[in-house]
């Protein structure tokens, strides 16, 4: 069974920093590229960032572009988001997601449950 | 950056109404398109991937058709439990953006 469990997700004041963190499980890690979406208080989902299954390559949404840096460690299973520079509208919660297959473009079939984001003074 | 433009933003129709959402690229994007189901407090859910394949385990009801730039995600005989938000997502190329959600309820 997949699983993907986040955390990290705390309180944190507008230009602090923070580090979010996906264990998965239940599939082969190293072979899918791996997601960040977001998801403000009543509002919709918001893609974050990807990265390919080696690592090499990764992408960002214009809006964290320069401040978020997506990393894994497939020797842990492990997903990672670092947030720097953060705003108030950086205030969500955050899905880390698993591609439906192990060609890159692909689109998402697991979600783990979220871990809340809220940056406020 | 390609735009996804979903339409209506929210609906309400009887049980076993025939509802259609509208999911518009501002580019095309082949058959690059998802659809997803977030039903309240839960997580999404994938429905249909290359804009018309339906995901293992999702009901028969549930459809889309649509290439190049036009999407449609189709309910035929809504039931209650389809009440959620709908979502379409491109990802052809990064960003792999979402439209803003169509959220569904019951009449």
């Amino acid at each position: 069974e997949v699983q993907l469990v986040e955390s990290g997700g705390v309180v944190v004041q507008p230009g602090g920093s923070l580090r979010l963190s996906c264990a998965a499980s239940g599939f082969t890690f190293d072979d899918y590229t791996m997601h960040w979406v977001r998801q403000a208080p009543g509002k919709g989902l918001e893609w974050v960032s990807l990265i390919n299954w080696g690592g090499d390559n990764t992408y960002y949404a214009d809006s964290v572009k320069g401040r978020f840096t997506i990393s894994r460690d497939n020797s842990k299973n492990s997903l990672y988001l670092q947030m720097n520079s953060l705003r108030t509208e950086d205030t969500a919660l955050y899905y880390c997601a698993k591609s439906a297959y192990t060609s890159g473009w692909s689109a998402i079939d697991y979600w783990g449950q979220g871990t809340l984001v809220t940056v406020s003074s | 950056d390609i735009q996804m433009t979903q339409s209506p933003s929210s609906l309400s129709a009887s049980v076993g109404d025939t509802v259609t959402i509208t999911c518009r690229a501002s580019q095309g994007i082949s058959n690059f398109l998802a659809w997803y189901q977030q039903k309240p407090g839960k997580v999404p859910k994938l429905l249909i991937y290359a804009a018309s394949t339906l995901q293992s385990g999702v009901p028969s009801r549930f459809s889309g058709s649509g290439s190049g730039t036009d999407f449609t995600l189709t309910i035929s005989s809504l039931q209650p439990e389809d009440v959620a938000t709908y979502y379409c997502q491109k990802y052809n190329s990064a960003p792999r953006t979402f439209g803003g959600g169509t959220k569904v309820e019951i009449k």
